[in-house]
């Protein structure tokens, strides 16, 4: 079975500073990792996937996040916050490819302030 | 290329009744799954169709089904309503050609669902 903890439902920072989402995930198997964003009233979006091969991965809009197997995280930075930026950050794992199913950590609230 | 779209975007219901709600996928996607989601238990996983078939399902009750109809347009059912059926509810979907990598899930803007 698959499982992501994202640590704290809220982040705040400033415009302009260094934006980092903390995500761990379990999995019995080797994981896809994913990063969405979700825009008040709307779907979700994808920033970026770790699938195999390379374990930094830039995403769009700055976002990139790093793989790092021995410490099962999936963390997702940006090294300078927008005000777009802010957001509900969603952290997912599937178990395959081929499996569709996601499985999504319960969000963070990102707030930029001015 | 168009996006997923759902309808309708917001439905009010009442205990006890049923509902259905409708997405279309990107064109030439032919997997199609859907997601509740809940300010209490978040986003969470029903089901996925495939080619007309059901491959995945999540853990919530009888009163949840799908369909997926031949030009991968799909169908969620929910039967005697209750309030905590209260939710959005999102679609996704992607090519999937079975074989290859993982293939991007591309949601929609999700239909608001209110059980009053």
């Amino acid at each position: 079975a698959q499982s992501v903890t994202q640590l704290g439902s809220h982040v705040s920072v400033s415009e302009g500073a260094l934006v980092l989402l903390r995500c761990n995930y379990s999995s019995s198997v080797p994981p896809y990792l994913f990063w969405y964003v979700q825009y008040p009233n709307q779907g979700l979006q994808l920033l970026l996937k770790y699938t195999t091969g390379a374990t930094l991965v830039k995403g769009i809009n700055g976002f990139e996040a790093e793989f790092k197997k021995s410490e099962t995280s999936f963390h997702l930075t940006k090294p300078s916050a927008h005000m777009s930026d802010a957001a509900e950050y969603f952290c997912a794992v599937s178990a395959n490819f081929g499996n569709e199913k996601l499985t999504f950590g319960t969000g963070t609230r990102l707030t930029i302030i001015p | 290329k168009a996006g997923v779209t759902q309808t309708p975007r917001y439905l009010i219901k009442t205990r006890g009744q049923q509902v259905t709600l409708s997405c279309s996928p990107i064109s030439g996607h032919r997997s199609v799954s859907w997601y509740q989601q809940t300010p209490g238990q978040g986003l969470q996983f029903l089901f996925e169709y495939f080619s007309e078939t059901q491959r995945n399902k999540g853990n919530f009750p009888g009163r949840f089904s799908g369909r997926q109809f031949s030009n991968s347009r799909s169908e969620m059912n929910v039967s005697t309503l209750e309030l905590g059926d209260s939710a959005l509810y999102l679609c996704a979907s992607s090519y999937n050609p079975g074989h290859k990598d993982y293939n991007e899930q591309f949601f929609g803007p999700g239909t608001r669902l209110t059980v009053l």
